[in-house]
């Protein structure tokens, strides 16, 4: 079965720091781009980062950008999310989605999605 | 591009059908996304570029539109289809942006 285990998550204290790992079993992370997404408390959907092409192309919302970094790593078909300088705000399920791209215009649709890990920052 | 759906919250008897809109600030040609999140569940994808269902996906789900209005149509309705749908458009990026979801309760 194609599936996406995410781990990670936590408790951690404002100004901390968390790494997020999205394990993906029956289908090659190299040959997707892959996207992370979150969901506040009771909140709707955020884009947060996506990693497409040979890795080295990322984009980040710019609610994290310069905290939070996406990678891969292909011989462990992980993809992974290291999370710096967090705030309450970053409170919020974490997705880790497989991502398709639109033939027509390259654009990111979200057709595989972990079950999610939790990220609380409080004191 | 802001996604704006409509209604919030919608309630609706088993067998009858829904209609969700979602609006774009501006033309998102015909990619947009269609989402269904279940309680205490991810996401699932059941309608890209406006009007195609995902892989595994109901007939009952049916998607229109193109430009700046959409609107998801759910036939005969069951107690499994009571979840959250969000919209999502793919045509200008990043940041790829959703709606705020519409809940639909089956009562």
């Amino acid at each position: 079965e194609v599936q996406l285990v995410e781990s990670g998550g936590g408790l951690v204290q404002p100004g901390g720091s968390l790494r997020l790992s999205c394990v993906g079993s029956e289908f090659s992370f190299s040959n997707n781009a892959m996207t992370w997404v979150r969901q506040a408390p009771g909140e709707g959907l955020e884009w947060v980062s996506t990693l497409v092409g040979d890795g080295h192309t990322t984009y980040y919302a710019d609610s994290v950008k310069g905290r939070f970094t996406i990678s891969r790593d292909k011989s462990r078909n992980s993809l992974f999310l290291q999370m710096n300088n967090l705030r309450a705000e970053d409170t919020a399920v974490y997705y880790c989605v497989k991502t398709a791209l639109a033939r027509e215009n390259g654009g990111w649709k979200f057709d595989l999605w972990g079950q999610g890990t939790l990220v609380t920052v409080s004191s | 591009i802001v996604m704006t759906q409509s209604p919030a919250t919608l309630s609706v008897s088993p067998g009858e059908g829904a209609t969700l809109s979602c609006r774009a600030s501006q033309s998102v040609s015909s990619h947009l996304a269609w989402y269904q999140q279940k309680p205490g569940q991810a996401p699932r994808l059941l309608i890209h570029g406006a009007s195609t269902r995902a892989t595994g996906i109901s007939a009952r789900f049916c998607g229109s539109g193109s430009g700046t209005e959409f609107t998801l149509n759910i036939s005969s309705l069951q107690s499994g289809d009571s979840a959250t749908y969000y919209c999502q458009q793919y045509n200008n990026w990043p940041p790829i942006t959703f709606g705020q979801g519409t809940r639909l309760d089956i009562k």
